[in-house]
Formats: structure tokens, C-alpha cells, sequence
């Protein structure tokens, strides 16, 4: 059974610092893996995908990158802005019918 | 248009009542799905349809009842809720459900559901 973890589960950063986040899966055999940022009481909005095959993939100031081997995915957000403080989601695609499965998110606060 | 929408934003409903979620996209996907979310959790997945059809149940109480009267269309029928059923009720697309690459899902703004 794939199980997705981020740890820490809380993050606090001053404005303008560059930060990773981690998420690690224990089943190598995926499809992909998606990126998600909640706001509080809001739905998912959907950052990044990163395909199996894939190393990286960017968009603006962010970058994820997936090495499928180890099993570890990172989310690299660059020169932070207080307006990136959200839950950050990580979940993969595995299994037969691709279902997602959750990491328990981080919560990161980008102070002013 | 990357949007799914979803009706309303806030229902409040007593364990007798009988209410519905609505979710709608204009992306031409042809897998829809629903979420629950409570406070501070990951969402959990309840039903997957692929081309209108129902593929995954969860193992969801009867309580809620999917229907799937397009392609564009998804809606969750609510009926003798209980309390521990409030959460934050999540309706996504995909271009399609199961292996490969067309499946990256898009995700609606959520019904924050209370039931008295």
C-alpha cells in the first residue's frame, strides 16, 4: 500500500528565503506526482505535475523534482513571499486505477 | 478554462434533510470525483466516474449517492447525514482515469457541509 509522507508538518520562514519541501513515497511504482497548495477552507489548486519519466519541472518561481528510485519528491520555492503561505500537498498516482494518494501536507507561513 | 466549479460554497443541512452537491467543468474531461476533507486532513477520495460511468466507490455509506447525469456534471446526493459527516466536500476532473499521463486532476473550490 503507497504511503505518502511530509515532514515537518509546519514550516515558518522570514520573506525572501529560498525553501524546499519534501515528500517522500514508499512505493517507487508510480505514474506521477502532483504538487497541490491549499488556502485555508479553499480547494486544491494544482502547481506542478512531474511525470515518471521526468527529473523536474518548473513554473515561475517554483521547481519540483522527483527521483522515482528513492522514492522522494521536492518542492523548491524561491526568494518565499508571504503570499506563498498556504498547505502544500504532495500526492502520487500508483496502482492500477491511478488513484492519488495524499501526503498530510505542510503548512508553511512566509512571515513579512 | 481550468475550472471546476462547485454549488453552493456552504450548506447546512439537519440529519432528515435531503440536499445535493453540484460540480461542473468545461474541459472536455471525462473522469470526475469526489473528496472528502475534514479539518487539517489530507482529502480522502469517495467515488471516481470515468465516462459517466461509476468506476471507484470507496467503500462510501449510502448516505451519499453519486450521480453522473453528463460529462460535465457531477453531483452527490445527501440524505440522514450525520454530524461527523461535515467536512469539506471536494469535486476534481481529469482528462481520464487510470494509467498514463492524461490524469493530472484539477480540483473545485469545495461545499464546506455542516449537518446539525
Amino acid at each position: 500500500k503507497q504511503e505518502v509522507t511530509q515532514i515537518p508538518a509546519a514550516l515558518s520562514v522570514p520573506e525572501g528565503e529560498n525553501l524546499v519541501l519534501n515528500c517522500s513515497f514508499t512505493d517507487s511504482a508510480i505514474y506521477n506526482l502532483q504538487w497541490f497548495r491549499q488556502d485555508p477552507g479553499k480547494g486544491l489548486t494544482s502547481l506542478l505535475l512531474i511525470q515518471s519519466s521526468q527529473r523536474e519541472q518548473t513554473s515561475g518561481r517554483l521547481n519540483a523534482s522527483l527521483d522515482k528510485s528513492s522514492g522522494r519528491s521536492t518542492l523548491y520555492i524561491a526568494a518565499s513571499q508571504p503570499g506563498d503561505s498556504a498547505t502544500y500537498l504532495c500526492a502520487v498516482h500508483t496502482g492500477a486505477n491511478s488513484k492519488l494518494t495524499f501526503g498530510k501536507g505542510i503548512t508553511l507561513s512566509v512571515r513579512p | 478554462d481550468t475550472e471546476v466549479t462547485q454549488t453552493p460554497k456552504h450548506l447546512v443541512m439537519g440529519m432528515t434533510n435531503k440536499k445535493s452537491l453540484k460540480c461542473e467543468q468545461h474541459m472536455g474531461h471525462r473522469a470526475m470525483y469526489w473528496y472528502k476533507q475534514k479539518a487539517k486532513k489530507p482529502p480522502e477520495l469517495m467515488f471516481v466516474y470515468s465516462y459517466e460511468k461509476l468506476s471507484i466507490n470507496e467503500s462510501v455509506p449510502s448516505r451519499f449517492s453519486p450521480e453522473c447525469p453528463n460529462s460535465s456534471l457531477l453531483n452527490l446526493h445527501l440524505h440522514a447525514l450525520q454530524p461527523e459527516d461535515s467536512a469539506l466536500y471536494l469535486c476534481a476532473s481529469s482528462w481520464s482515469f487510470g494509467q498514463g499521463a492524461y490524469n493530472e486532476q484539477f480540483f473545485g473550490p469545495g461545499t464546506r457541509l455542516t449537518v446539525l
